[in-house]
């Protein structure tokens, strides 16, 4: 079955540091891949979105890059904040619904 | 505008009973989809809607129905409530049925479901 990892641990950085987040995925082939934010208590935002057919895409100080040979995504923020302090998901398309992982905590201190 | 509404906030409810969450999205989109959210995992598919039809359905019981309306709102229901069913409900719109590939969804703040 399809199969979305990402780490489970929380990722502790300091401000103004790049946070790399790690999505892998298995038995699966998609042809687009997102990121999305989410705070305690309060649902998925979009952020990034991109397609197999892309290596890389930016976004203000976000960066997402799509390995679709190691079937890896790496999600970086750059000069990080404490205000980026959050749950980061990833997520597959499929089929008319997306496949989440469990997301990575990142806390970022001052 | 208003982004998509979720009511109620939070709710308990017994073992076996039943409960109804409503969804409102955003004007314009015609596509609803519903997410169930345990402590500590991502968000898992329910069901999707698309011009009042259901196109989708993820791996849960016959118990979760749902249904959408002619201005697009949607509920969802879950009968014989299980304490296993306790999460926080989220409902994401998006302009069509395959939008979500191109522009992501638009998530509500999510319903927050307690059964005891």
């Amino acid at each position: 079955s399809q199969k979305i990892e990402q780490n489970s641990e929380a990722l502790n950085i300091q401000e103004g540091k790049t946070a790399t987040l790690t999505c892998n995925y298995t038995n699966y082939s998609p042809a687009y891949l997102q990121w999305y934010r989410q705070d305690p208590g309060r649902g998925p935002v979009f952020l990034l979105l991109i397609r197999e057919n892309e290596k890389e895409k930016r976004k203000e100080r976000l960066k997402v890059t799509f390995d679709t040979t190691l079937k890896q995504s790496l999600f970086h923020i750059t000069a990080s904040q404490p205000a980026d302090s959050a749950t980061y998901l990833c997520a597959l398309y499929n089929t008319d619904k997306l496949i989440f992982g469990t997301g990575t905590r990142l806390q970022v201190f001052p | 505008d208003a982004g998509v509404t979720q009511s109620p906030t939070h709710l308990i409810k017994t073992r076996g009973q039943q409960v109804t969450l409503r969804c409102s999205p955003i004007s314009g989109h015609k596509s609803v989809s519903w997410y169930q959210q345990v402590l500590g995992q991502g968000p898992q598919f329910i069901f999707q809607y698309y011009e009042k039809e259901e196109r989708g359905r993820g791996n849960f019981p016959d118990r979760f129905s749902a249904r959408q309306f002619p201005n697009y709102s949607s509920e969802l229901n879950v009968n014989a409530l299980l304490l296993g069913d306790s999460a926080l409900y989220l409902c994401a719109s998006s302009l069509g049925r395959t939008d979500i590939a191109n522009y992501g969804y638009t998530f509500g703040s999510g319903t927050r479901l307690t059964v005891v």
